[in-house]
């Protein structure tokens, strides 16, 4: 089975900052990997998703992440955060069973971003 | 609109009476789901079905029970609730071989 760890469960910066969600995975074969927002009192969201091809995948709201093969990572990147963004973001990583791909999810980081 | 709908999206209910969670989809998607989110353990997998009448055990599946007798629905049935069982609870759905999952918008489910 898939384990996805997802360093910090919160994690706080200012708007315009950096926002650096971290996300790592147990895959020994490449997998398809993606990141999920909730916001409060929503369900999930897909943020954005990597299956094949360029390593550097963008999704919505400026926000982009990097397939990292010899790392196993999937960690998720916008340059500048703003209020909007406080929300729990989710990692996720599928397994290819029976005709079908079983998500495992990470335990989820909450971001806050401060005025 | 496409979408995964819940109802109800709140719920307070006592150990042992029994409950029905309903989801319904109306993209015709084949692959439904069900998962539970608990703070600092993400979304657990409950049960899944690949299509009718087609259901096999996720994760956490203990005290939970499921059926798919339509295509568009998928009810998730507690025979008798017990206060673990309090929790966020998220149905999702989508087509097989396709990767993204489509969310309900969650129920939250409280066990006294």
């Amino acid at each position: 089975a898939q384990s996805v760890t997802q360093l910090g469960s919160h994690v706080s910066v200012s708007e315009g900052a950096l926002v650096l969600l971290r996300c790592n995975y147990s895959s020994s074969v490449p997998p398809y990997l993606f990141w999920y927002v909730q916001y409060p009192n929503q369900g999930l969201q897909l943020l954005l998703k990597y299956t094949t091809g360029a390593t550097l995948v963008k999704g919505i709201n400026g926000f982009e992440a990097e397939f990292k093969k010899s790392e196993t990572s999937f960690h998720l990147t916008k340059p500048s955060a703003h209020m909007s963004d406080a929300a729990e973001y989710f990692c996720a990583v599928t397994e290819k069973r029976n005709n079908f791909n079983k998500f495992y999810f990470g335990s989820g980081t909450k971001l806050n971003v401060k005025p | 609109e496409a979408q995964v709908t819940q109802n109800p999206r709140y719920l307070i209910t006592v150990t042992g009476k029994k409950l029905t969670v309903t989801c319904s989809q109306n993209m015709n998607h084949e692959y439904m789901s069900w998962y539970r989110q608990d703070p600092g353990l993400g979304l657990r997998q409950i049960y899944y079905s690949m299509n009718v009448e087609v259901t096999d055990k996720g994760d956490v599946p203990e005290g939970y029970k499921v059926s798919r007798k339509e295509k568009r629905n998928f009810p998730l049935i507690l025979e008798s609730p017990s206060p673990n069982q309090t929790s966020l609870y998220f149905c999702a759905s989508s087509l097989i071989g396709v990767n993204e999952q489509f969310f309900g918008p969650g129920t939250r489910l409280t066990v006294l």
